[in-house]
């Protein structure tokens, strides 16, 4: 079975400095999404970024951008420029592609505050 | 933009009875799931559906636990007899087609069993 770990439960970021959350998965599936979502009070999911395992290139979404170590089995998100608006928890997914409709597994999360 | 729409945001009810969890998916989506998330823990799959069946469920979603499609636009979670630890903010979420990656996610709905 497919496993996700956040090992930061916690995080905190001074509001235009730049930080970093982790996570790390585990599968025996070659081919495979791996997604960032955001999670504010008001406890929506929000997608922030995604990568698709067979891309060797790190996607970036404006001051979003991940890093990807396939073979370690990693994948990193990284925040510029914080803002206020950024203070939420993060969870790390991964959703095999290999079985149609196969579920999204979560890590545990990591609860970021942005300090003014 | 499309988006999931859940409701009712919040319920309250009594321990033994039934409750109908309500969502509209994105329309042209083919993939619905239902996942739970009890206060201060992790996001849980509960069940995914594909083509009018269960393609998958997990060990949480029980005898107690049934979901449905019956017009082709609705998608509902029905718990026949609710239990004190079914309080949770369960989230809908839906999925484009085989070659679409993420799952779009209603804003929930907070179910608290008394």
């Amino acid at each position: 079975a497919q496993t996700v770990t956040q090992s930061q439960p916690e995080m905190s970021v001074q509001e235009a400095e730049t930080v970093t959350l982790s996570c790390t998965y585990d599968t025996s599936e070659s081919d495979y999404y791996l997604f960032w979502y955001k999670q504010p009070p008001s406890r929506q999911m929000i997608l922030v970024i995604r990568q698709e395992a067979y891309k060797q290139q790190n996607a970036t979404e404006n001051r979003f951008s991940v890093n990807f170590q396939k073979a370690a089995k990693s994948f990193s998100l990284k925040i510029s420029d914080s803002q206020l608006g950024d203070a939420a928890m993060y969870f790390c997914a991964y959703r095999g592609r290999e079985t149609s409709g196969s579920r999204l597994t979560f890590g545990e999360g990591t609860q970021l505050t942005v300090n003014p | 933009e499309p988006e999931v729409t859940q409701t009712p945001s919040h319920q309250v009810t009594q321990m033994g009875q039934e409750v109908i969890l309500r969502c509209v998916p994105i329309s042209n989506h083919l993939y619905f799931y239902w996942y739970r998330q009890i206060l201060g823990q992790k996001v849980e799959f509960l069940v995914s559906f594909y083509n009018n069946e269960i393609s998958e469920k997990s060990e949480i979603f029980d005898d107690q636990f049934s979901v449905e499609r019956p017009d082709g636009s609705n998608f509902t979670l029905k718990i026949r007899s609710t239990k004190l630890e079914d309080s949770a903010m369960y989230f809908c979420a839906s999925r484009g087609g085989p070659n679409t990656g993420e799952l779009f996610f209603g804003e929930g709905s907070r179910l608290t069993v008394l």
